[in-house]
């Protein structure tokens, strides 16, 4: 499968433990995006790589959120304290460069208990 | 499974018939623009994009109108088959941006 993957599928914390998500990208993809989506709603854009380099970061990523992409392939993401305003469905996308084709993993369901 | 989009304005059509799905983006500066599909439980499927200095483009089954004078965006899906229910959203990237906007989505439901 050469498709983006995120690991892992679904996971279930409770309020105050840190969680840590990590997406591989197609190979040859060398743009990564991390978004968050809740129910009802469509993806909102949380942060942005072009290889190792994190160039955008949302207001919604607050300073209990960090994301990293160390040699420029996978990244993760990693959300410390966690709070039940957390629980969201976590999705990675990755392009070539900013050319057309931005493709989606499957997600992290995140539940906060 | 997990249900994408509880409360979304839903379409439903009769399989065999021609869907429409509309989509109001907001910025006049973005030059590119995604229809994505997804399924619960599923990331977003990408389906067909339009460059803003197009105002059609034709995939397979599917079509994209944009028109920018209203910034209003559309997919049309011929002989809608029950394989096409999912949840639909357009997406639209600023010019000189890199992140997508995703707008909020419409539930599709195609009955035999």
């Amino acid at each position: 499968d050469t498709g983006v993957s995120q690991d892992p599928r679904h996971k279930i914390t409770k309020r105050g433990q840190n969680v840590t998500f990590r997406c591989d990208p197609i190979s040859e993809h060398n743009r990564l995006y991390w978004y968050r989506q809740t129910l009802g709603q469509g993806p909102e854009f949380l942060t942005y790589f072009q290889n190792e380099a994190q160039l955008e970061k949302s207001r919604l990523l607050s300073d209990r959120f960090s994301a990293e992409r160390p040699k420029g392939s996978f990244s993760t993401l990693e959300i410390q304290r966690t709070e039940q305003g957390d629980s969201a469905m976590y999705l990675c996308a990755s392009s070539p460069g900013r050319a057309d084709g931005y493709t989606f993993g499957s997600g992290t369901r995140l539940t906060v208990v | 499974g997990e249900s994408v989009g509880l409360h979304l304005p839903t379409l439903s059509v009769q399989e065999g018939d021609n869907s429409i799905i509309n989509c109001a983006y907001s910025n006049s500066a973005s030059d590119y623009f995604i229809w994505y599909k997804q399924e619960s439980g599923k990331g977003p499927q990408f389906i067909i994009d339009i460059r803003s200095n197009m105002d059609k483009r034709q995939g397979q089954r599917v079509t994209v109108l944009l028109n920018k004078t209203v910034k209003h965006l559309s997919l049309q899906i011929a002989a809608t088959q029950p394989g096409d229910s999912a949840v639909y959203f357009c997406a639209e990237r600023k010019e000189a941006g890199n992140m997508l906007t995703f707008g909020g989505g419409t539930r599709l439901m195609v009955k035999p």
